[in-house]
């Protein structure tokens, strides 16, 4: 089993949609958990850490559930430029991203 | 925009020739990684470095080596290509935010 799980997509939406990603990870001494976006042919950025109250960045909205080993990222009011893989990381350690493991990362399309 | 470069962007080289990535971030960042990352697929940890003089091996196994010589450079050498060896390999450096990976655009390497 991969210690990070995501359903790989891919996700078609229209623009507007409310789109929803789940990731599940292995290791429940997990400490910190982040969700990345990549563009096609691009590499990885940081689009926001994972708190666990849940946390909101504009249209992005991120929620951990440590019971389940899950965590989740919505995005509301899709726009053609949210279109990217997004990957789910997690960190088993504190600080080093030695310990980083990354998802192998949702794809999604929004279309006009 | 994150300052960490990768040269070259794109290789295609022959089996048996010794190559050299280069990887340079201006930001004063101690730690830095390599990862291994093929088309769909998650990114592998391959080396780290803590600082300088400090390399590590990470979790997929790799035929390549790296140096630390000064913090702003992070070199990884194969000493002899194989068509194996074909992938992207990205560059990273860790920031002062908590998980905060600053990657290079990639080095896609093709071995014929």
């Amino acid at each position: 089993r991969k210690e990070v799980e995501q359903d790989p997509g891919p996700f078609n939406v229209p623009e507007g949609a409310t789109v929803a990603f789940n990731c599940t990870y292995s290791n429940s001494a997990s400490q910190s958990f982040f969700w990345y976006r990549q563009d096609c042919r691009k590499e990885p950025k940081l689009l926001m850490s994972v708190y666990s109250s849940g946390n909101e960045d504009g249209r992005f909205t991120a929620q951990l559930n440590r019971a389940s080993q899950y965590i989740s990222l919505l995005i509301r009011d899709s726009k053609l430029s949210d279109s990217a893989t997004y990957l789910c990381v997690v960190n088993r350690g504190s600080g080093s991203a030695r310990q980083l493991t990354f998802g192998s990362g949702t794809q999604l399309t929004v279309l006009p | 925009e994150a300052d960490i470069y990768q040269t070259p962007r794109y290789l295609v080289i022959g089996t048996g020739k010794k190559i050299t990535l280069e990887c340079s971030q201006t930001m004063g960042h101690d730690k830095m990684y390599w990862y291994q990352q093929d088309p769909g697929m998650e990114l592998h940890l391959i080396h780290y470095s803590y600082g300088v003089n400090s390399t590590e091996k990470g979790d997929l196994s790799s035929e390549s080596t790296v140096s630390r010589i000064r913090t702003e450079h992070f070199p990884l050498t194969l000493e002899s290509a194989r068509p194996s060896h074909t992938s992207q390999y990205l560059c990273a450096s860790l920031g002062f935010r908590a998980g905060e990976l600053f990657f290079g655009e990639g080095s896609r390497l093709t071995v014929l």
